[in-house]
């Protein structure tokens, strides 16, 4: 399975975009770059995902480096809602393996007024 | 459309009991799948079951062990409880089968579990 770094914690103003990074430097062509948030006390909850092209939803932004060995998830103006963990997860390709998720520590992210 | 629901939300047991928790995904998902999470393992895979059979197994004892029902609603029961077994035990649905790299899972809160 792709390994993932990410920092242990990191902080952002309300109304600041808040930029996450992942490294994900041992990534294969096909697997998929999965972002989730994790708010104390409750499951984990799906941000986005993507491929090889950038992706945006009403959540979040994903921008993913043409070599797919890192990305970039962007909050565009964070709120205090916003304070969680956030993961960042490769997808195995492998059938059987997918469902094996490993999440990894994830980044703190604090947002504060 | 009504969420992932995990009940319950918290447990407390002894050394030794057994627990049985359940999970209910969303309706229309026939994927359940079970983690573990504790502050110093993280997020670990137990198992998924689709289609009432059980597709995936993480590295966890025989004592861990789970069944999915016709209505895809899921439980799991861990037997001969130690208190290392302490931890949020999260299920999670999704509409085919994880192994679809593809797949959205959605997370239910979990069931907080206290080993004593």
């Amino acid at each position: 399975d792709a390994k993932t770094t990410q920092p242990t914690s990191m902080d952002c103003a309300e109304g600041r975009a808040a930029n996450l990074p992942c490294n994900h430097s041992t990534i294969s062509g096909n697997e998929y770059v999965y972002w989730y948030r994790q708010i104390h006390s409750q499951g984990p909850q799906y941000i986005i995902h993507g491929l090889k092209n950038n992706e945006t939803n009403e959540m979040a932004s994903l921008i993913i480096t043409e070599d797919r060995k890192s990305s970039t998830l962007i909050l565009p103006h964070a709120t205090l809602r916003d304070t969680a963990v956030y993961y960042c997860i490769v997808r195995p390709t492998l059938t059987g393996t997918a469902s094996k998720l490993t999440f990894g520590t994830g980044t703190r992210l604090q947002v504060t007024l | 459309k009504a969420g992932v629901t995990q009940t319950p939300r918290y447990l407390i047991k002894t050394r030794g009991q057994q627990v049985t928790l359940s999970c209910s995904p969303i309706s229309g998902h026939r994927s359940v799948s079970w983690y573990q999470q504790t502050p110093g393992q993280g997020l670990q895979f137990l198992f998924e079951y689709f289609s009432e059979t059980q597709r995936n197994k993480g590295n966890f004892p025989g004592r861990f062990s789970g069944r999915q029902f016709s209505n895809s609603r899921s439980e799991m029961n861990v037997s001969t409880l130690e208190l290392g077994d302490s931890a949020l035990y999260l299920c999670a649905s999704s509409l085919g089968q994880v192994a679809a790299t593809n797949e959205k899972l959605f997370f239910g809160s979990g069931t907080q579990l206290s080993v004593l």
